[in-house]
């Protein structure tokens, strides 16, 4: 699979401020996605980010909240704004090859106080 | 809406023993059924994928065993070690937007 690195790992930020989460990969992929992982919960999806097109966001999941770019084949950024204390997760950049296996980078620990 | 059911929550077993992780799912469309296991402050990592051609893989000591008619799979650990102390996850997804509905997790403890 394609090394995926992620940048920050982690961060402590204050409320109200928005914090950008990039994600790099290091061959070109076809789909990149974005999860979230609340504190000892399992892996939601927020949106598939779609290389030179606005991103699919999930149910529960807004641009003006998560706004994506992805553009080109290997690189990908998430933007949490407007942030509180709810959105206190970790945010993971994940990437698929045609087989349908999914691989993860190993997250951005973000903590909003 | 398309679920995902895992138990048990958490699991705990002996150096040498079996762990069995149960899911269940919903959507008959599912075609892709991965387990990802989970170390403390890292990413999910794909351990093992089944497809419903077939009712059991085993990569070495890990199975998944496959039931299609009752919608359920299974992983099991043969021999399990300390260090598979993890949180495994079971998924599932189905058609070409290869979107994983993930499992709630289980929190996997093996004592020595």
């Amino acid at each position: 699979s394609a090394v995926i690195s992620q940048k920050p790992s982690r961060d402590i930020c204050q409320r109200g401020t928005s914090l950008t989460i990039q994600c790099q990969v290091d061959s070109q992929v076809t789909m990149m996605f974005w999860y979230r992982q609340q504190p000892g919960q399992s892996l939601t999806l927020i949106a598939t980010a779609n290389q030179g097109s606005e991103a699919t966001y999930e149910s529960g999941f807004v641009i003006d909240k998560f706004p994506i770019s992805r553009p080109n084949l290997t690189f990908s950024t998430l933007t949490v704004s407007n942030m509180s204390p709810e959105d206190s997760s970790i945010y993971l950049c994940s990437h698929t090859r045609a087989g349908g296996e999914l691989f993860f980078g190993e997250g951005s620990r973000l903590t909003v106080l | 809406q398309q679920q995902v059911k895992q138990s048990p929550q958490s699991l705990i077993v002996q150096k040498g023993g079996i762990s069995i992780i149960n899911c269940a799912y919903e959507n008959t469309a599912f075609d892709y059924f991965p387990w990802y296991q989970q170390f403390p402050g890292k990413g999910p990592a794909l351990l093992i994928a089944i497809r419903p051609d077939v009712s059991e893989k085993k990569e070495g000591r890990f199975t998944i065993s496959f039931n299609k008619s009752a919608k359920q799979f299974s992983l099991h650990i043969m021999d399990s070690q300390p260090g598979d102390s993890a949180t495994y996850f079971c998924a599932a997804t189905g058609g070409s937007n290869y979107k994983l509905t993930f499992g709630k997790g289980t929190l996997l403890t093996v004592n020595p």
